[in-house]
């Protein structure tokens, strides 16, 4: 079973609906969660942490369920521009040295 | 502040060769990790260096090895070059919790 699973892709929308993505890891002791965004042939970047009480960034909205191991990942009135690779990331518990590990991502494409 | 630089941006090598890749942290960052990051996947993490020790390895061969100097930059060494080692090698500094990724190196192995 790998570390960090995402929801396959790829998702096709249309401009302005409402979007989600879905993610799971196996280590309980993770410390830290995070989406990133990866536009093609870049680098990714951070997009948004996400914490246990949720959080939200204008039209981003993440969260974190720690029993389940869940993560989220809400994007209401997508834009164009909102398309790319979503990359589900959680830092490794303490005894992992704290890397990050990544989901094998989720694209996205809206269309107009 | 500068961001994190990688050199060179593209490279294309045979197979059986060996390649080194840069890694300029960002300013005060003392922490440098690389991750490999095949098509279609996500990154996946090689290993990380904390003040010039290595403090973190994934699952990589040991053909895969790296250094951190004094200034905090990096170099990932692969020997013996495999078809299967083409990809995207990034490059990310940090200091606690922020992370910075560098732009990668794109890697061709022929």
């Amino acid at each position: 079973r790998k570390e960090v699973e995402q929801d396959p892709g790829p998702f096709n929308v249309p401009e302005g609906a409402t979007v989600a993505f879905n993610c799971t890891y196996s280590n309980s002791a993770s410390q830290s969660f995070f989406w990133y965004r990866q536009d093609c042939r870049k680098e990714p970047k951070l997009l948004m942490s996400v914490y246990s009480s949720g959080n939200e960034d204008g039209r981003f909205t993440a969260q974190l369920n720690r029993a389940s191991q869940y993560i989220s990942l809400l994007i209401r009135d997508s834009k164009l521009s909102d398309s790319a690779t979503y990359l589900c990331v959680v830092k490794g518990a303490y005894n992992q040295g704290g890397k990050l590990i990544f989901g094998q991502g989720t694209e996205l494409s809206v269309k107009p | 502040e500068t961001g994190v630089t990688q050199s060179p941006t593209h490279l294309i090598k045979t197979r059986g060769q060996q390649v080194t890749l840069r890694c300029s942290s960002q300013s005060g960052h003392n922490t440098v990790s690389w991750y490999q990051q095949a098509l279609g996947q996500g990154p996946q993490f090689i290993f990380q260096y904390y003040r010039e020790e290595e403090n973190g390895r994934g699952n990589f061969p040991p053909r895969f090895s790296g250094l951190q100097f004094p200034n905090y930059s990096s170099e990932l060494n692969v020997n013996a070059l495999e078809l299967d080692d083409s990809a995207l090698y990034l490059c990310a500094s940090s200091r606690e919790y922020g992370y910075t990724f560098g732009s990668g190196t794109r890697l061709t192995v022929v």
